[in-house]
């Protein structure tokens, strides 16, 4: 079946400009978590999705960036204000339930922020 | 506080050769770590996966060491191929945190 998929694959924005960035995760996965990698660098827990649970936005790193999801489906990110220090990839994963570790990953989205 | 890291950031083997790609982490309430493969401008990619009851797991060609003592955590990769050439990033987790936390990554170039 389909993977994980991301869109839009690259994005550039200007500083100052909100963008949106979209996940669809694997059908039937209940759990969905969003990740920034900056250039050379680990990824970093943003926010995580289970269900119809509360998010876990423990990562979110300013009140900037929020996601939402409706149900076990699309999720979007969205960064308002976009900074240059946003520039990275963000990446999203889903996996089957909350105890299934085993995350897929989509190819991710490269924002540039000029 | 907690993190996860790497003792190389690079690594080169020959092809045919047996790779090593170390992970140190300091948090000792980890419950769960993982090896990911992740190539150029794709999303990363499950290789192996360790609980933290376990010492050693073995998979296909790889094979993940857990020494709980020294927090130490290992990638042995066997026969390298060319098509190994990638970042390897471990990552851990507590079974009650989403927070699954990632290493910096450590570059494999298998040379032919």
């Amino acid at each position: 079946g389909a993977g994980v998929s991301q869109s839009p694959s690259n994005k550039v924005t200007e500083k100052g400009k909100d963008v949106e960035l979209r996940c669809d995760p694997i059908s039937g996965h209940t759990a969905l978590y969003w990740y920034r990698q900056r250039l050379g660098q680990g990824l970093e827990f943003l926010i995580y999705f289970q269900g119809n649970s509360a998010p876990d936005k423990s990562g979110l790193p300013s009140d900037r960036f929020s996601a939402e999801r409706t149900g076990e489906s699309v999720s979007t990110l969205t960064i308002q204000r976009t900074q240059q220090e946003d520039s990275a990839v963000y990446l999203c994963a889903s996996s089957s339930t909350e105890l299934d570790y085993e995350q897929y990953f989509g190819p991710g989205t490269r924002l540039t922020v000029t | 506080g907690e993190s996860v890291g790497l003792h190389l950031p690079t690594l080169s083997v020959q092809e045919g050769d047996n790779s090593i790609i170390n992970c140190a982490y300091s948090n000792s309430a980890s419950d769960y770590f993982i090896w990911y493969k992740q190539e150029s401008g794709k999303g990363p990619q499950f290789i192996i996966d360790i609980r933290s009851n376990m010492d050693k797991r073995q998979g296909q060609r790889v094979t993940v060491l857990l020494n709980k003592t020294v927090k130490h955590l290992s990638l042995q990769i066997a026969a390298t191929q060319p098509g190994d050439s990638a970042v390897y990033f471990c990552a851990e987790r507590e079974d009650n945190n989403n927070d699954m936390r990632f290493g910096a990554g450590t570059r494999l170039t298998v040379k032919p």
